[in-house]
């Protein structure tokens, strides 16, 4: 089961590009790696997913290294409102057998 | 947002009562989660289904029992309340493929106190 390590909390301030890195030291290979928000009192929310190198959307980068046993989401020019907390998400297909692994979350806290 | 609803959004209940949560969904997707949230532990997964009346384990099932009857509702039932068992508890979905290789969707959650 791969177990995932968060830093437990980063601040950044407005305008600035935020790396939060999370270690997934026995990732399986058909796992994938999955990024998601969550703000106070709601549900988590899907950021970005990737299996490997890199992968942007409009929101994020994510950067996977050849090994896989870290990966880095990427917040470009961080605003109030991404103050949240970040989880990473490392499984597979649960049918296969699989497991997921929350992280423990990031609290992100972004100042003005 | 995925059309998502858990009931009660709270509850308290005393220790040895039975609850039953319920996880609503109007996405007509195929996979529906039951999570618990407590501090320091992120998310955990208690169970999972991946059709009507197919359910399969999570990490931390001991203690809960699910069923799904119809593909909209997924119930997560607690046969006797424990003080361990206070936690958040989310819904989530997902419709192409079981979690981890597929976006899930999160319902509100529902937060439960066992005293």
């Amino acid at each position: 089961l791969a177990k995932t390590t968060q830093p437990i909390s980063m601040d950044s301030y407005e305008g600035q590009e935020v790396n939060i890195t999370c270690s997934h030291n026995n990732i399986a290979t058909n796992d994938y790696i999955t990024w998601y928000q969550q703000f106070p009192s709601q549900g988590p929310r899907f950021i970005i997913q990737g299996y490997k190198t890199k992968v942007t959307n409009e929101v994020a980068s994510l950067f996977i290294p050849a090994d896989r046993k870290s990966s880095t989401l990427s917040l470009p020019r961080v605003s109030l409102s991404d103050t949240a907390v970040y989880y990473c998400l490392v499984g597979d297909d649960l049918g296969g057998g699989g497991q997921l692994t929350f992280g423990s979350g990031t609290q992100l806290t972004v100042l003005p | 947002d995925a059309g998502i609803t858990q009931s009660p959004r709270h509850k308290v209940t005393e220790t040895g009562t039975p609850v039953t949560l319920r996880c609503h969904q109007t996405e007509n997707h195929r996979y529906m989660y039951w999570y618990r949230q407590d501090p320091g532990h992120g998310l955990r997964l208690i169970h999972y289904s991946y059709g009507v009346k197919d359910t399969d384990k999570g990490e931390v099932s001991d203690g809960y029992s699910v069923s799904r009857s119809k593909t909209e509702d997924f119930l997560l039932t607690l046969e006797s309340a424990t003080s361990s068992q206070t936690s958040v508890y989310f819904c989530a979905i997902s419709d192409q493929g079981l979690a981890g290789r597929f976006e899930q969707f999160f319902g509100p959650g529902t937060r439960l106190t066992v005293l």
